[in-house]
């Protein structure tokens, strides 16, 4: 079975610095997705940036970027210029590309504080 | 423009209770899904379904029943509560064409306590 590991569950950044949360994925597999989903307070669930496996440039979200290592099977999120508001819990997800059927896999999940 | 639609937000249910939570989406989703949210645990799967007439259980089934009567509609019932099922549940839908990295649309969730 796939599954994502988040090693940090809390992190902290300073407003306007920069900060990179971690994640691990186990798989056999090689056609995948991979999302990174922000949960505020508010308990909404809201996608940030998403990666397909077969691209090699790493996706970009305004000051949301991830570092996609195929071979390590590792995809880290830089939050650059941090805000107030990037402050939430930050789940990444991994989906294998197997057609309509295929599950989104969490992983536990990292709290970000960001302090002034 | 609606989304994934949940009821209710909150839920206090006994011990051996049962209740539904509702689940609808606008969108012409295909895949509709239900997960719950325990911390430290992340997101788990509970029960999915590709369309109309069709479920299958995912990761944590046990004690939770679906059912898919229509595109639009994915109601999950507890049989009878237990306090194991106190979480957070959150149903979630996609697109299924062509778009095959269509990210999971969320509804705002279910906080249901069990006593």
């Amino acid at each position: 079975a796939q599954t994502v590991t988040q090693s940090q569950p809390e992190m902290s950044v300073q407003e306007a610095e920069t900060v990179t949360l971690s994640c691990t994925y186990d798989t056999s597999e090689s056609d995948y997705y991979l999302f990174w989903y922000k949960q505020p307070p508010s308990r909404q669930m809201i996608l940030v940036i998403r990666q397909e496996a077969y691209k090699q440039q790493n996706a970009t979200e305004n000051r949301f970027s991830v570092n996609f290592q195929k071979a390590a099977k590792s995809f880290s999120l830089k939050i650059s210029d941090s805000q107030l508001g990037d402050a939430a819990m930050y789940f990444c997800a991994y989906r294998v590309n197997t057609g309509t059927a295929s599950k989104l896999t969490f992983g536990t999940g990292t709290r970000l504080q960001v302090t002034l | 423009n609606a989304g994934v639609t949940q009821t209710p937000k909150f839920q206090v249910l006994k011990t051996g209770q049962s209740m539904t939570l509702q689940c609808a989406q606008d969108m012409n989703h295909e895949y509709m899904s239900w997960y719950r949210q325990d911390p430290g645990m992340g997101l788990r799967l509970i029960h999915y379904s590709v369309g109309a007439g069709i479920t299958d259980q995912g990761e944590v089934p046990n004690g939770y029943n679906v059912s898919r009567s229509t595109t639009e509609d994915f109601p999950l019932r507890l049989l009878s509560a237990a306090p194991s099922q106190t979480s957070v549940y959150f149903c979630a839908s996609r697109s299924t064409g062509t778009l095959y990295n269509s990210p999971l649309h969320f509804g705002n969730g279910t906080r249901l306590t069990v006593t």
